[in-house]
């Protein structure tokens, strides 16, 4: 699968939008960008997928580009909770989810 | 979401002793089970994949003998470390896939320590 780049850590005030962003130039067509996040301590906790088309759901929204070589997830008001290390991984016909290091978000008060 | 879980959360044993941990779908049937392994400060580590009824699929690197991984059923894999060592001590955390679907349910982790 792919590789993906994301940036090391990113600061949010609480309350505010939280834009998290991942390239994926090489992707592939028919790889999946998928959103992972892992509070310290515990298994990662789905998020949301996408594939070519903008996604929402309760959680957060993903963005991709049209030429799908990036995309950003959205955490629209985050609080204290969402802290945590975001993953960007892309799934292809392998269904393995390969982590890479994530970018940390803390979410400030 | 579907909901994983594992058992025991935390272990604490002496060296040469061997450790199951259990991984559970609770609400949905697991064709395809997986297990990472995460050290402090680092990302997961996939160590291998099963399929219920088959014999599991190791990551390079990681030992069949010293890793036994068992999936006899659609709700449970199990995972033991034989003679663990202090080396062993680590994160241990599954997640489990359903038919035709590619997300993936984490279970909630197992920490090993290894005296």
């Amino acid at each position: 699968d792919a590789k993906t780049t994301q940036p090391p850590s990113m600061d949010c005030a609480e309350g505010r939008a939280a834009n998290l962003p991942c390239n994926h130039s090489t992707i592939s067509g028919n790889e999946y960008v998928y959103w992972y996040r892992q509070i310290h301590s515990q298994g990662p906790q789905y998020i949301i997928h996408g594939l070519k088309n903008n996604e929402t759901n309760e959680m957060a929204s993903l963005i991709i580009t049209e030429d799908r070589k990036s995309s950003t997830l959205i955490l629209p008001h985050a609080t204290l909770r969402d802290t945590a290390v975001y993953y960007c991984i892309l799934l292809g016909s392998a269904r393995q989810l390969t982590f890479g290091s994530g970018t940390q978000l803390t979410v400030l008060p | 979401g579907a909901v994983v879980s594992q058992h025991p959360s935390w272990v604490i044993c002496k060296s040469g002793t061997s450790v199951k941990i259990e991984c559970r779908s609770l609400d949905f049937q697991a064709t395809t089970m997986f297990w990472y392994r995460q050290f402090p400060k680092q990302s997961l580590m996939l160590m291998a994949t099963s399929n219920e009824g088959s014999k599991a699929t190791y990551e390079q690197g990681v030992e069949k003998d010293k890793f036994l991984i068992n999936h006899a059923s659609l709700t449970l894999s199990t995972l033991t470390v034989t003679s663990a060592h202090p080396e062993d001590s680590s994160f241990y955390i599954c997640s489990a896939q359903g038919q035709g679907v590619n997300e993936q349910f984490f279970g909630p982790g197992t920490r090993l320590t290894v005296l």
